[in-house]
């Protein structure tokens, strides 16, 4: 059974570049998470989706960050232009949302924005 | 605003010892506390979780202990084991369509 997949795992670029991030949850997940983790600031929840439409994004840090599921089995954390302190792991996670169902994260994708 | 307090920041434990790690929280509307464990390069992953209504969950060398009148829910590892090294949040969440509000992390080490 595949877990939530995301790609790329590392990405390199250069402060006012666009960066997309994207995430396949498990199927038949309808929930999604998109987190960030630093060392400073830990996990923080950036935005959720159930059932494709986003509930919370009142983690989003700024307007440069954005992110869309135009479908149940994909979605994409799009930071534009990116800067050096944009530069964590973001990670992806997936659920169902009946009951107490435990968030799948996946590996995560290292950011780093020179 | 920080909702969901954990400590230590660090625990180092000897092999077959107890690992202890304490989280705190305010808001008496949560009512599902999961825990986390995430390895080097991996996503966190669910350890165990427990519900209010219940004071202690054991799932092999892992236990929950809640004290839902102190607030304060904590983690125990028992016989701990190298494999153990990693980090441990604890979390909290208010209803089933809520998110997940996790606390800082503890991150354990466990030497032969």
């Amino acid at each position: 059974d595949a877990g939530v997949i995301q790609s790329p795992r590392h990405e390199v670029t250069e402060m006012g570049q666009e960066v997309t991030l994207r995430c396949k949850p498990i199927s038949g997940h309808n929930s999604l998470f998109w987190y960030r983790q630093t060392m400073m600031r830990g996990l923080e929840l950036l935005i959720y989706f159930n059932n494709n439409v986003p509930i919370d994004d009142s983690g989003m840090p700024e307007d440069r960050f954005s992110a869309k599921m135009p479908n149940a089995s994909f979605s994409t954390l799009k930071i534009q232009p990116s800067e050096p302190r944009d530069s964590a792991v973001y990670f992806c996670a997936s659920s169902l949302d009946t009951g107490n169902q435990p968030q799948h994260f996946g590996d995560g994708t290292r950011l780093s924005i020179l | 605003q920080q909702q969901v307090k954990q400590s230590p920041q660090s625990l180092i434990v000897q092999k077959g010892g107890i690992s202890i790690i304490n989280c705190a929280y305010e808001n008496t509307a949560f009512d599902y506390f999961p825990w986390y464990q995430q390895f080097p390069g991996k996503g966190p992953a669910l350890l165990i979780a427990i519900r209010p209504d219940v004071s202690e969950k054991k799932e092999g060398r892992f236990t929950i202990s809640f004290n839902k009148s102190a607030k304060q829910f904590s983690l125990h590892i028992m016989d701990s084991q190298p494999g153990d090294s990693a980090t441990y949040f604890c979390a909290a969440r208010k209803t089933s369509y809520d998110k997940v509000i996790f606390g800082p992390g503890t991150s354990l080490s466990v030497i032969p």
